[in-house]
Protein backbone atom coordinates (compact mmCIF):
# COMPACT_ATOMS: atom_id res chain seq x y z
CA UNK A 1 0.00 0.00 0.00
CA UNK A 2 1.20 3.68 -0.49
CA UNK A 3 2.44 4.86 2.57
CA UNK A 4 4.57 8.50 3.39
CA UNK A 5 6.59 8.39 5.93
CA UNK A 6 8.53 11.56 8.24
CA UNK A 7 10.51 11.20 11.26
CA UNK A 8 8.07 11.25 14.40
CA UNK A 9 10.97 12.14 16.69
CA UNK A 10 11.22 16.21 17.41
CA UNK A 11 14.00 17.46 15.22
CA UNK A 12 15.91 20.01 18.20
CA UNK A 13 18.42 22.33 16.48
CA UNK A 14 20.56 25.90 17.66
CA UNK A 15 19.03 29.23 15.96
CA UNK A 16 21.14 29.85 13.14
CA UNK A 17 21.72 26.39 11.75
CA UNK A 18 20.33 25.03 8.71
CA UNK A 19 16.89 22.27 9.38
CA UNK A 20 16.60 19.63 7.20
CA UNK A 21 13.52 17.36 7.66
CA UNK A 22 12.86 14.38 5.20
CA UNK A 23 9.42 13.11 3.43
CA UNK A 24 10.01 9.52 2.29
CA UNK A 25 7.20 7.50 -0.02
CA UNK A 26 6.70 4.28 -1.36
CA UNK A 27 4.41 2.73 -3.61
CA UNK A 28 3.80 5.86 -5.57
CA UNK A 29 4.87 8.30 -7.74
CA UNK A 30 3.34 11.83 -7.17
CA UNK A 31 3.28 14.69 -9.90
CA UNK A 32 4.02 16.87 -7.06
CA UNK A 33 4.70 17.00 -3.33
CA UNK A 34 3.60 20.14 -1.15
CA UNK A 35 5.00 20.90 2.74
CA UNK A 36 2.65 22.89 5.22
CA UNK A 37 3.91 24.03 8.38
CA UNK A 38 1.09 23.90 11.30
CA UNK A 39 1.60 25.63 14.72
CA UNK A 40 -0.63 24.15 17.50
CA UNK A 41 -4.41 24.80 17.55
CA UNK A 42 -4.12 26.21 14.34
CA UNK A 43 -4.94 24.49 10.54
CA UNK A 44 -1.75 23.40 8.41
CA UNK A 45 -0.24 26.49 5.95
CA UNK A 46 0.77 26.02 2.59
CA UNK A 47 4.72 26.27 2.29
CA UNK A 48 6.08 25.50 -0.97
CA UNK A 49 4.76 23.16 -3.67
CA UNK A 50 7.59 21.19 -5.94
CA UNK A 51 6.54 19.19 -9.23
CA UNK A 52 7.62 15.70 -10.48
CA UNK A 53 9.63 17.20 -13.23
CA UNK A 54 11.52 19.78 -10.87
CA UNK A 55 14.47 18.81 -8.55
CA UNK A 56 14.64 21.79 -6.14
CA UNK A 57 12.27 24.91 -5.15
CA UNK A 58 13.22 27.50 -3.26
CA UNK A 59 11.23 30.90 -1.09
CA UNK A 60 13.32 33.29 1.13
CA UNK A 61 14.89 30.88 3.75
CA UNK A 62 13.08 27.51 2.34
CA UNK A 63 14.30 25.51 0.26
CA UNK A 64 12.68 21.65 -1.13
CA UNK A 65 14.14 19.33 -3.18
CA UNK A 66 12.38 15.99 -5.02
CA UNK A 67 13.91 13.20 -5.48
CA UNK A 68 11.56 10.97 -7.63
CA UNK A 69 14.45 8.13 -7.89
CA UNK A 70 14.84 7.77 -4.02
CA UNK A 71 11.57 8.66 -3.40
CA UNK A 72 12.33 11.02 -1.73
CA UNK A 73 11.92 15.24 -0.32
CA UNK A 74 13.98 17.44 1.40
CA UNK A 75 12.85 20.41 3.27
CA UNK A 76 15.26 22.97 4.40
CA UNK A 77 15.03 26.06 6.29
CA UNK A 78 18.27 27.78 6.57
CA UNK A 79 19.24 30.63 9.11
CA UNK A 80 16.64 29.12 11.67
CA UNK A 81 14.96 31.09 13.93
CA UNK A 82 13.11 29.90 17.11
CA UNK A 83 9.74 31.45 15.07
CA UNK A 84 10.21 28.62 12.66
CA UNK A 85 9.29 26.17 15.80
CA UNK A 86 6.18 24.27 14.10
CA UNK A 87 5.42 20.63 13.13
CA UNK A 88 5.92 20.42 9.17
CA UNK A 89 3.86 18.24 7.15
CA UNK A 90 4.58 17.25 3.60
CA UNK A 91 1.57 16.01 1.39
CA UNK A 92 1.53 14.11 -1.84
CA UNK A 93 -1.43 13.92 -4.19
CA UNK A 94 -2.71 10.79 -4.58
CA UNK A 95 -5.79 9.12 -6.97
CA UNK A 96 -9.01 8.69 -4.70
CA UNK A 97 -11.59 6.39 -5.88
CA UNK A 98 -13.43 9.95 -7.19
CA UNK A 99 -10.66 10.01 -9.73
CA UNK A 100 -9.09 13.32 -8.43
CA UNK A 101 -6.08 13.97 -7.04
CA UNK A 102 -6.41 14.31 -2.73
CA UNK A 103 -3.40 15.75 -0.85
CA UNK A 104 -2.32 13.11 1.91
CA UNK A 105 -0.35 13.94 4.62
CA UNK A 106 2.50 12.73 6.71
CA UNK A 107 2.08 13.03 10.03
CA UNK A 108 4.71 15.64 10.01
CA UNK A 109 7.94 16.13 12.12
CA UNK A 110 8.32 18.66 14.94
CA UNK A 111 11.11 21.48 14.98
CA UNK A 112 12.07 23.21 17.59
CA UNK A 113 14.97 26.08 17.11
CA UNK A 114 15.98 26.47 20.17
CA UNK A 115 17.67 30.58 21.21
CA UNK B 1 -9.46 38.29 1.84
CA UNK B 2 -11.16 36.29 4.33
CA UNK B 3 -9.92 32.87 5.15
CA UNK B 4 -11.36 29.35 5.66
CA UNK B 5 -13.65 29.30 8.99
CA UNK B 6 -15.26 26.96 11.04
CA UNK B 7 -17.52 26.62 13.84
CA UNK B 8 -17.54 25.86 16.11
CA UNK B 9 -13.95 25.72 17.55
CA UNK B 10 -14.64 23.52 19.97
CA UNK B 11 -17.32 20.61 20.96
CA UNK B 12 -18.08 18.34 23.92
CA UNK B 13 -20.98 16.05 23.53
CA UNK B 14 -22.04 12.99 25.03
CA UNK B 15 -22.10 9.57 23.21
CA UNK B 16 -25.11 8.79 21.23
CA UNK B 17 -25.81 12.90 20.39
CA UNK B 18 -25.67 14.79 17.47
CA UNK B 19 -23.30 16.91 16.38
CA UNK B 20 -22.54 19.47 13.16
CA UNK B 21 -19.79 21.38 12.03
CA UNK B 22 -19.94 23.80 9.55
CA UNK B 23 -16.85 25.50 7.05
CA UNK B 24 -17.06 28.70 5.37
CA UNK B 25 -14.42 27.91 2.44
CA UNK B 26 -12.80 31.23 0.62
CA UNK B 27 -15.11 32.83 -1.44
CA UNK B 28 -14.45 31.33 -5.23
CA UNK B 29 -13.06 27.81 -4.04
CA UNK B 30 -14.81 24.78 -5.84
CA UNK B 31 -13.21 22.85 -3.85
CA UNK B 32 -13.77 21.84 -0.33
CA UNK B 33 -12.18 18.97 1.50
CA UNK B 34 -13.11 17.44 5.09
CA UNK B 35 -9.87 15.96 6.98
CA UNK B 36 -9.70 14.95 10.48
CA UNK B 37 -6.48 14.24 12.78
CA UNK B 38 -6.87 11.73 15.74
CA UNK B 39 -4.55 11.83 18.52
CA UNK B 40 -1.37 10.86 17.58
CA UNK B 41 -2.29 10.13 13.91
CA UNK B 42 -1.66 12.02 10.34
CA UNK B 43 -4.43 13.82 9.26
CA UNK B 44 -6.73 11.51 7.38
CA UNK B 45 -8.41 12.66 4.54
CA UNK B 46 -12.60 12.95 4.40
CA UNK B 47 -14.12 13.87 1.64
CA UNK B 48 -13.65 16.22 -1.05
CA UNK B 49 -16.76 18.33 -2.78
CA UNK B 50 -15.98 20.30 -6.28
CA UNK B 51 -18.94 22.88 -6.15
CA UNK B 52 -22.09 21.31 -4.41
CA UNK B 53 -20.98 17.71 -5.64
CA UNK B 54 -19.55 15.14 -3.82
CA UNK B 55 -16.37 13.88 -5.80
CA UNK B 56 -14.80 11.69 -3.76
CA UNK B 57 -16.18 10.62 0.02
CA UNK B 58 -14.02 7.55 0.33
CA UNK B 59 -12.42 8.44 3.29
CA UNK B 60 -15.58 8.70 5.06
CA UNK B 61 -15.58 6.28 8.30
CA UNK B 62 -19.17 4.91 8.03
CA UNK B 63 -22.68 5.91 7.52
CA UNK B 64 -22.50 8.40 10.94
CA UNK B 65 -21.28 10.88 9.14
CA UNK B 66 -23.21 13.06 6.37
CA UNK B 67 -21.70 15.84 4.59
CA UNK B 68 -23.56 18.29 2.85
CA UNK B 69 -22.45 21.94 0.65
CA UNK B 70 -25.35 23.76 0.06
CA UNK B 71 -25.41 25.69 -3.68
CA UNK B 72 -21.74 25.02 -3.64
CA UNK B 73 -21.14 27.40 -0.96
CA UNK B 74 -20.67 26.46 2.64
CA UNK B 75 -20.66 22.61 4.22
CA UNK B 76 -21.79 20.79 7.07
CA UNK B 77 -20.59 17.89 8.11
CA UNK B 78 -22.89 15.98 10.71
CA UNK B 79 -22.23 13.11 12.93
CA UNK B 80 -24.87 11.49 14.38
CA UNK B 81 -24.57 9.06 16.61
CA UNK B 82 -21.58 10.48 17.66
CA UNK B 83 -19.30 7.75 19.34
CA UNK B 84 -16.10 8.19 21.27
CA UNK B 85 -13.92 7.14 18.36
CA UNK B 86 -15.14 9.90 17.05
CA UNK B 87 -13.04 12.43 18.95
CA UNK B 88 -10.38 14.07 17.29
CA UNK B 89 -9.86 17.72 14.89
CA UNK B 90 -11.54 18.08 12.48
CA UNK B 91 -10.41 20.30 9.20
CA UNK B 92 -11.70 22.09 6.19
CA UNK B 93 -10.01 23.16 3.23
CA UNK B 94 -10.54 24.80 0.35
CA UNK B 95 -8.88 25.52 -3.16
CA UNK B 96 -8.94 26.48 -6.34
CA UNK B 97 -6.28 24.37 -7.62
CA UNK B 98 -3.80 22.39 -5.70
CA UNK B 99 -2.91 24.64 -2.78
CA UNK B 100 -5.30 24.39 -0.07
CA UNK B 101 -6.18 26.90 2.86
CA UNK B 102 -6.83 25.24 6.06
CA UNK B 103 -9.43 26.09 8.59
CA UNK B 104 -8.26 26.52 12.27
CA UNK B 105 -9.89 23.40 12.98
CA UNK B 106 -13.21 22.17 14.91
CA UNK B 107 -11.90 19.98 18.21
CA UNK B 108 -14.59 17.28 18.98
CA UNK B 109 -14.64 15.31 22.35
CA UNK B 110 -17.42 12.85 22.57
CA UNK B 111 -17.61 11.68 26.14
Amino acid sequence: SQKIEQNSEALNIQEGKTATLTCNYTNYSPAYLQWYRQDPGRGPVFLLLIRENEKEKRKERLKVTFDTTLKQSLFHITASQPADSATYLCALDMKGSGGSYIPTFGRGTSLIVHP
Amino acid sequence: EAGVTQFPSHSVIEKGQTVTLRCDPISGHDNLYWYRRVMGKEIKFLLHFVKESKQDESGMPNNRFLAERTGGTYSTLKVQPAELEDSGVYFCASSLTTVMYFGPGTRLTVT
